[in-house]
């Protein structure tokens, strides 16, 4: 079954440095997509970044990246240089082929990232 | 533009009554969806659409029910309201997604916070 895991309930990273937020998936569909979410405490779901499964380079926008390894089924962001305002819960989520030409999305739990000054 | 609506923002129900979320769209996106928010366990898919006149389950449907009847409308319903039911619920909707390097990506409305006392 189509599955998103996010080990990290919960990180801290240090203003201005770099941190990973891991995400592994499964599926065996050989065509799907791996999305960032992030969603701030004033509750909206903010889309970061998207990397497709034929994509040969990994997805990158502006601090955000993503970091995929398809033999390993992983696709961590990684936020560079982070800010006081990236504090927030961050998703992953795939999509992923739902049968009878339909798609669906599947979500991770989360990681809640908290930046300290 | 106004994007992804949600009606009501908030809304408190007693047990056994009964209410329906409303979901709109001005994108003209063919696929709409309906999850909720619990802590811990991110996003889940509640049913979703991928068309005017379509409906199906996703991977917690039970005591929800969904009617898509106009294509920028999509409706979530409680019959009989029960405090599990208490959540944040989101509906997002999409272009159709199909294989291929463009992202389609999720967007999402603000959310409905629901109690059931």
């Amino acid at each position: 079954a189509q599955k998103i895991t996010q080990t990290q309930p919960g990180m801290f990273v240090q203003e201005k440095e770099a941190v990973t937020l891991d995400c592994t998936y499964d599926t065996s569909d050989p065509s799907y997509g791996l999305f960032w979410y992030k969603q701030p405490s004033s509750g909206e779901m903010i889309f970061l970044i998207y990397q497709g499964s034929y994509d040969q380079q990994n997805a990158t926008e502006g601090r955000y990246s993503l970091n995929f390894q398809k033999a390993r089924k992983s696709a961590n962001l990684v936020i560079s240089a982070s800010q006081l305002g990236d504090s927030a819960m961050y998703f992953c989520a795939m999509r992923d082929y739902g049968g009878s030409g339909t798609y669906k999305y599947i979500f991770g739990t989360g990681t809640r990232l908290k930046v300290l000054a | 533009n106004a994007g992804v609506t949600q009606t009501p923002k908030f809304r408190v129900l007693k047990t056994g009554q009964s209410m329906t979320l409303l979901c709109a769209q001005d994108m003209n996106h063919e696929y709409m969806y309906w999850y909720r928010q619990d802590p811990g366990m991110g996003l889940r898919l509640i049913h979703y659409s991928v068309g005017e006149g379509t409906t199906a389950k996703g991977e917690v449907p039970d005591g929800y029910n969904v009617s898509r009847l106009k294509k920028q409308n999509f409706l979530l319903g409680l019959e009989s309201a029960a405090p599990s039911q208490t959540s944040v619920y989101f509906c997002a909707s999409t272009i159709h997604p199909q294989t291929g390097p463009s992202s389609y990506e999720q967007y999402f409305g603000p959310g409905t916070r629901l109690t059931v006392t």
